[in-house]
């Protein structure tokens, strides 16, 4: 079975900094690109970027609103993935789920139960 | 950024009924469509991939279609525990972006 575990949520200022990761297991960690998604209090959900696998350089995508602010990891050894958030912002404060994908081009097919930031003063 | 454009915002509907929820995408996509269903407080849940395949272990109830820009998810024989907002996103090329949702409710 699938499973996908967030964690290191929690309440930061403006300006700090966070690391988030998750545990994975159930499927072969390393042949997968896993994403980022959140989700802000009460709206709907919002891509926040990806690591691509071994095979494609472990290269990483990032959406607009977070690029050059957030760095995503992942240590196929522990399969695990990891979110590193500098520089945060009030709007940055949602539910942070970690995504398995999928496919050609990639799908999302397995979710985590997500971990909260908030970020306020 | 393609941008995705759900229909009804939401809706209310009696067991047994078959709802249909509908997603428009501003550029064509081709078949690189997703839905998603989350429940009050509960991760999403991955519904259907390629506009028409459900996951594993989805009731056959769920049905999605559409090609294109035009897209479709369909409940027959709508359930209580069928109760939640639906997303569809697309896949077909970066930023990937979702719908705005659609909140069924049972009457």
């Amino acid at each position: 079975e699938v499973q996908l575990v967030e964690s290191g949520g929690g309440l930061v200022q403006p300006g700090g900094s966070l690391r988030l990761s998750c545990a994975a297991s159930g499927f072969i960690f390393s042949d997968h690109y896993m994403d980022w998604v959140r989700q802000a209090p009460g709206k709907g959900l919002e891509w926040v970027g990806r690591a691509r696998n071994k095979a494609n350089g472990y290269n990483t995508d990032y959406a607009a609103s977070v690029r050059g602010r957030f760095t995503i990891s992942r240590d196929d050894s522990r399969t695990s993935l990891y979110l590193q958030m500098n520089s945060l912002k009030i709007e940055d404060t949602a539910v942070y789920y970690c995504v398995k994908s999928s496919g050609s081009p990639r799908y999302f097919d397995c979710w985590g139960q997500g971990t909260l930031v908030t970020v306020s003063s | 950024d393609i941008q995705m454009t759900q229909s009804p915002s939401s809706l209310s509907a009696s067991v047994g009924d078959r709802v249909t929820i509908t997603c428009r995408a501003s550029q064509v996509i081709s078949n690189y469509l997703a839905w998603f269903q989350q429940k009050p407080g509960k991760a999403p849940k991955s519904l259907v991939f390629a506009a028409s395949n459900l996951h594993d272990g989805v009731p056959s109830r769920f049905s999605g279609s559409g090609f294109g820009t035009d897209f479709t998810l369909t409940i027959s024989n709508l359930q209580p525990e069928d109760s939640a907002t639906y997303y569809c996103q697309h896949y077909n090329n970066d930023p990937r972006t979702f719908g705005q949702g659609t909140k069924v409710e049972i009457k």
